[in-house]
This record gives structure tokens, sequence and C-alpha cells, in this order.
């Protein structure tokens, strides 16, 4: 039972590298999400794709951009890391069922 | 304001005690409602789920809704040590994909 998959897990970045987190479900999914959890902040929507080829700004996009590779993957790229994206990030997918969403193990990113 | 309301806790108890988590919200659409169970450095996993209003039972958990007061509860009988973790609520409005997170509860039980 896979799920949702994410990688890596960890990631130190220096202000201004780029990178890409990835995630992967297995649940033939249609929606998925990116959030970043924060202290204090809760969880907050980055993006989502609400299907495949589609992809919508969340509360906080701004220097992020996503991809929807294909039903399965939904990826997210920081183009130039800064220190305010220090964060966890969960990939997350929507069941059909109970309109329920399933979360990834996360990824923690630190830009020093 | 908040969509959604939460008390961060953190909250304490013995074990074996029943512990009643609380979330209110104030959109009137939701019907969706979730709890999930975050352990540290760990994703939330779903824990319960219930459309509309009343109550569902599945174990020790009981997931409670009250839309007339826009109040949901999540209780848990017998608690144990193993319950210990953050809980966060979660509810949506049908036809839309987006979801409203309260800030969760940090739960600690003690042996």
């Amino acid at each position: 039972n896979a799920g949702v998959t994410q990688t890596p897990k960890f990631q130190v970045l220096k202000t201004g590298q780029s990178m890409t987190l990835q995630c992967a479900q297995d649940m033939n999914h249609n929606s998925m999400y990116w959030y970043r959890q924060d202290p204090g902040m809760g969880l907050r929507l980055i993006y989502y794709s609400a299907s495949e080829g589609t992809t919508d700004k969340g509360e906080v996009p701004n220097g992020y951009n996503v991809s929807r590779l294909n039903k399965r993957e939904f990826s997210l790229r920081l183009e130039s890391a800064a220190p305010s994206q220090t964060s966890v990030y969960f990939c997350a997918s929507q069941g059909t069922v109970g309109n329920t969403i399933y979360f990834g193990e996360g990824s923690w990113l630190t830009v020093v | 304001q908040k969509e959604v309301e939460q008390d961060p806790g953190p909250l304490s108890v013995p074990e074996g005690a029943i512990v009643s988590l609380n979330c209110t919200y104030s959109n009137s659409a939701f019907q969706y409602f979730m709890w999930y169970r975050q352990y540290s450095r760990k994703g939330p996993e779903l824990l319960m789920y219930t459309y509309s209003s009343g109550n569902k039972e599945d174990g020790r958990f009981t997931a409670q809704v009250d839309k007339s007061s826009k109040y949901i509860s999540l209780f848990i009988r017998d608690s144990q040590p193993s319950d210990s973790a953050t809980y966060l609520c979660a509810m949506s409005a049908p036809g839309f994909n987006k979801f409203y997170f309260g800030s969760g509860t940090k739960l600690n039980v003690k042996p």
C-alpha cells in the first residue's frame, strides 16, 4: 500500500538554488495538492491540480511552480530557494469516497 | 476570522482518560468533516470522516458533527500513550477542491 509517495524526504539547499519535490500516488485519484506546514501556521495550500493537465494557485503560491506530469505525478519546483521556504512540504491526493484527502509522509526542506 | 478554529493545546491527560478534541467553523456549506492524526515527523493520517451531521464510531474513536452549532468533536475513549500526537480537523464543501484545516491540537497521554 504505497498511497502517496514523496521524494526526497530531507533536503538542504543554499539560497538561490533550485530543486524539485516529486510526488506520486497509486490510488487513481484525480486531484492532487501541495501544502506546506509551518509552526503556528498550520497547513497552507501552495498549488493544486483538479485533474491531469490543470493546475491552480492556492493561498501561498509565490516562489513555487508545479507540473502535473500525468494522473499519478505532481511535482513542486522551487526556482530560486529562499530561507522563507524552509518548511515541511506535504503532497496529498483526493479520494473519491467521502471527499477525503490523503497525505504523503512529507519532505523536510531547509534553505540556508 | 479563520474558517476553522481549533484549540492548539497542548492537552495532557493520564492513560485511560476520555479525550475530547473540538473544532468550530464558520462556513455553513461544509458537508465533509475529517480528523487526522499526525505523529512527530510524519504526514497527517486520516482517522475519521463523516458526511453532514451525526456521529460515527470506530473502535475507541467517535466523531461527532453538530451543524446547527458549527461544531465538530473527536472523542477518544481509554486513551493510550500511543495516541499522543497532533490531531487536525479538516472540512470541505461538495463540489469544491479545497480543504480547510484547523491548526491542530497536540495531545500527550501520560502512562
